[in-house]
C-alpha cells in the first residue's frame, strides 16, 4: 500500500492549452474523489467515482472539465482550453466504502 | 449558502503551549466531522473522525469535540510542538450518503515556534 499518487506534481502551462492529470488509488478502494484547493482555502469538491461510474459532479466543474475512471482504478482529470482561474492545487482521494479518506499529494497547476 | 467558518484563521504560539481550533457551521445539520492536517504543498492528512453520533474523539495529544445543537467542532492540541506547524482543516460530510463529500473550512495555520 503505498498510498494516493497523483502525476504530475506540477505542472505549468499557457491559457489556452489542454491539460490532463492522474490519480492512483489506494488498491482496491472503490471511491475516488477529485478536490480543487485554491490558496488559502479549503479544498471544494468536484467529482466522484464509485468504481468506474462517476456519480456526482459539482457546479464547479464547467463543461471544460472531464473526468473519467475507465476500469475502475485510476482515474484522469482533463481541462480543456485551460483559464488563469484555473491555476490551483487539485487533490484526488480515494475510499474503501465508508473507510478512511486519503488524499494524495496533489497536482498544482499554474496556468501562465 | 451553507458554510464552515474556522477562526483564528492563524495562530502562533511557543512550544509547549496548548492550542485550541474551532470550527463553526451555518446550520446544524451535520453529519459525520473531520479534522485534516495539511503541510505546505502536500496533501491532506486525517487527523480524526467524529461520527455524527459521536461527541468527541481522541488520539494521543489530539482531542476533538463535536456540539451538533450549536453547530461547533473544536480540536485540541495539548502540548504542542514545533512539528505541529501545519494548517488544520475542518470538513463535514454534506449528507448522510456523502461519504468522502466534504465542505471545508478555509483552515486554520498555526505556528509552533520553539
Amino acid at each position: 500500500d503505498t498510498g494516493v499518487s497523483q502525476d504530475p506534481r506540477h505542472k505549468i502551462t499557457k491559457r489556452g492549452q489542454n491539460v490532463t492529470f492522474r490519480c492512483d488509488p489506494i488498491s482496491e478502494h472503490n471511491r475516488l474523489y477529485w478536490y480543487r484547493q485554491t490558496l488559502g482555502q479549503g479544498p471544494e469538491f468536484l467529482t466522484y467515482f464509485q468504481n468506474e461510474a462517476q456519480l456526482e459532479k459539482s457546479r464547479l466543474l464547467s463543461d471544460r472539465f472531464s473526468a473519467e475512471r475507465p476500469k475502475g482504478s485510476f482515474s484522469t482529470l482533463e481541462i480543456q482550453r485551460t483559464e488563469q482561474g484555473d491555476s490551483a492545487m487539485y487533490l484526488c482521494a480515494s475510499s474503501l466504502g465508508k473507510t478512511g479518506v486519503y488524499f494524495g499529494p496533489g497536482t498544482r497547476l499554474t496556468v501562465t | 449558502k451553507q458554510e464552515v467558518t474556522q477562526i483564528p484563521a492563524a495562530l502562533s504560539v511557543p512550544e509547549g503551549e496548548n492550542l485550541v481550533l474551532n470550527c463553526s457551521f451555518t446550520d446544524s445539520a451535520i453529519y459525520n466531522l473531520q479534522w485534516f492536517r495539511q503541510d505546505p504543498g502536500k496533501g491532506l492528512t486525517s487527523l480524526l473522525l467524529i461520527q455524527s453520533s459521536q461527541r468527541e474523539q481522541t488520539s494521543g495529544r489530539l482531542n476533538a469535540s463535536l456540539d451538533k445543537s450549536s453547530g461547533r467542532s473544536t480540536l485540541y492540541i495539548a502540548a504542542s510542538q514545533p512539528g505541529d506547524s501545519a494548517t488544520y482543516l475542518c470538513a463535514r460530510e454534506v449528507t448522510t450518503d456523502s461519504w468522502g463529500k466534504f465542505q471545508f473550512g478555509a483552515g486554520t495555520q498555526v505556528v509552533v515556534t520553539p
